[in-house]
């Protein structure tokens, strides 16, 4: 059984700072990883992708990756209110269209 | 907006009703998808479509029932459902199944009382 697990939150941050959302997954084999933003009431829109090991920078999020240890984090810089959200992780095998998804983790940015 | 639409957005229906909601998407993708997104669960994958074939049905009740007359436009017939069925159910496309960038509609709301 492929899981993905986020801390549920809620995180709060205060605005203008970092907020660090972290993902861990089972499957060793995974080679996909996803961040998708959702907000209450919508569907879910993606924010970055991330396939090697590493940074990925996009604006203010960077998406970190480290298979060794099956960790994916999001890290948001000058947070908004408007970051309030539920942000989910999903993870995705080698040649597979299965994401798996995390439950998410909920943002509250506070002004 | 993703491009891809879905109707309705909103739906009641009773546990002898017959239903369908509709996808459609306008990015040229190959591959669409039905999730089922239940309060407090992750995102449940429930058909995957590539090429008008279905590739993917991932144990799901037979009184959910899929329909994929071209690749633009992905169909779930619903009969006899639930209460627990009640849920927000999401249509995705991606340009083919293979670690593609999935793109979620605004889903449809369902309630089945």
């Amino acid at each position: 059984q492929k899981e993905v697990e986020q801390n549920s939150g809620p995180l709060s941050v205060p605005e203008g700072a970092i907020a660090s959302l972290n993902c861990t997954y089972s499957d060793r084999g995974s080679q996909s990883f996803f961040w998708y933003r959702q907000y209450s009431g919508k569907s879910p829109e993606l924010i970055m992708f991330i396939y090697s090991n590493g940074d990925k920078e996009d604006g203010r999020f960077t998406a970190q990756l480290n298979k060794a240890s099956q960790y994916v984090s999001l890290l948001i810089r000058d947070s908004q209110p408007s970051d309030s959200a539920t942000y989910l992780c999903a993870v995705a095998g080698a040649g597979s269209y299965q994401l798996t998804f995390g439950k998410g983790t909920k943002l509250s940015v506070i002004p | 907006e993703t491009g891809v639409t879905q109707t309705p957005r909103h739906l009641v229906m009773g546990m002898t009703n017959k239903k369908s909601l509709k996808c459609e998407q306008h990015l040229g993708h190959n591959a669409m998808y039905w999730y089922k997104q239940s309060a407090k669960k992750p995102l449940e994958l429930m058909f995957v479509y590539n090429f008008k074939e279905q590739t993917e049905n991932n144990s799901v009740p037979s009184r959910f029932s899929p329909e994929c007359p071209n690749s633009s436009h992905l169909f779930l017939h619903l009969h006899t459902l639930q209460p627990e069925d009640s849920a927000l159910y999401l249509c995705a496309s991606s340009q083919e199944t293979d670690q593609e960038t999935q793109y979620f509609g605004p889903g449809t709301r369902l309630l089945v009382l």
